[in-house]
């Protein structure tokens, strides 16, 4: 069974522009939630999606978004670059969030020059 | 606000040894306690305890949660190199989000 997969792996982009990334869970998983992880904050929840709807949120500004398709694929959006957008950004795969294991992805490593 | 706290934040210890990490958290909308091992990149699952008291072992690991007492700890004996990771405990609250704590940064030292 093939893991969570995110791409790209790594990206640079310069402050103002924006940027997408994309998560593939695990086949027959059907929530994807999202992570930012950097040194000071560790890990902070972004948001989760379920069967194509965003079922919960956390504390970032409207500037992150994302969305989750019919395969349940999905891609999270940052728009207007800041430095301090800098980090791991982390998707976590589960057959339903509320009370089941989540494997993580890689991860793609965002640096805003 | 809903806080998981892990201790210690460092250890440095030799192979062979053993070694205990400990995870508080509040109760507020508990599910349940998941234990992750960081390396590089992608945290690796390694538990999730939802009741109290049952023990949760998978080879040198093992985890235990108490729920009256609000914590969890993960025991790693005859440690090894290869145990040398950041290790992260996360609580599921209802809604479904995992809230993290800071991880405890394992060194073993051969």
């Amino acid at each position: 069974k093939a893991g969570v997969t995110q791409t790209p792996r790594y990206l640079i982009k310069t402050r103002g522009q924006q940027v997408t990334l994309s998560c593939s869970p695990i086949s027959g998983h059907r929530s994807v939630s999202w992570y930012q992880q950097t040194p000071g904050q560790g890990l902070q929840f972004l948001f989760e999606y379920f069967s194509e709807t965003q079922r919960n949120k956390g504390n970032f500004p409207g500037r992150f978004s994302g969305r989750q398709f019919s395969n349940s694929r999905s891609e999270m959006n940052v728009s207007t670059l800041e430095l301090g957008d800098s980090a791991l950004y982390l998707c976590a795969s589960s057959s339903d969030s509320v009370n089941t294991e989540a494997f993580f992805g890689q991860g793609t490593r965002l640096t805003v020059v | 606000e809903d806080k998981v706290v892990q201790s210690p934040l460092s250890l440095v210890v030799h192979e062979g040894d053993t070694v205990t990490l400990n995870c508080s958290y509040e109760v507020t909308n508990f599910r349940s306690l998941l234990w992750y091992k960081q390396e590089k990149k992608a945290p690796t699952f390694l538990f999730m305890l939802t009741s109290s008291g049952i023990e949760k072992k998978s080879g040198r690991l093992s985890s235990i949660l108490d729920k009256k007492e609000l914590f969890s700890i993960l025991n790693i004996t005859a440690t090894q190199t290869g145990d040398s990771a950041i290790y992260l405990c996360a609580k599921r609250g209802s809604q479904g989000n995992l809230i993290f704590g800071k991880g405890t940064k394992l060194s073993v030292k051969p």
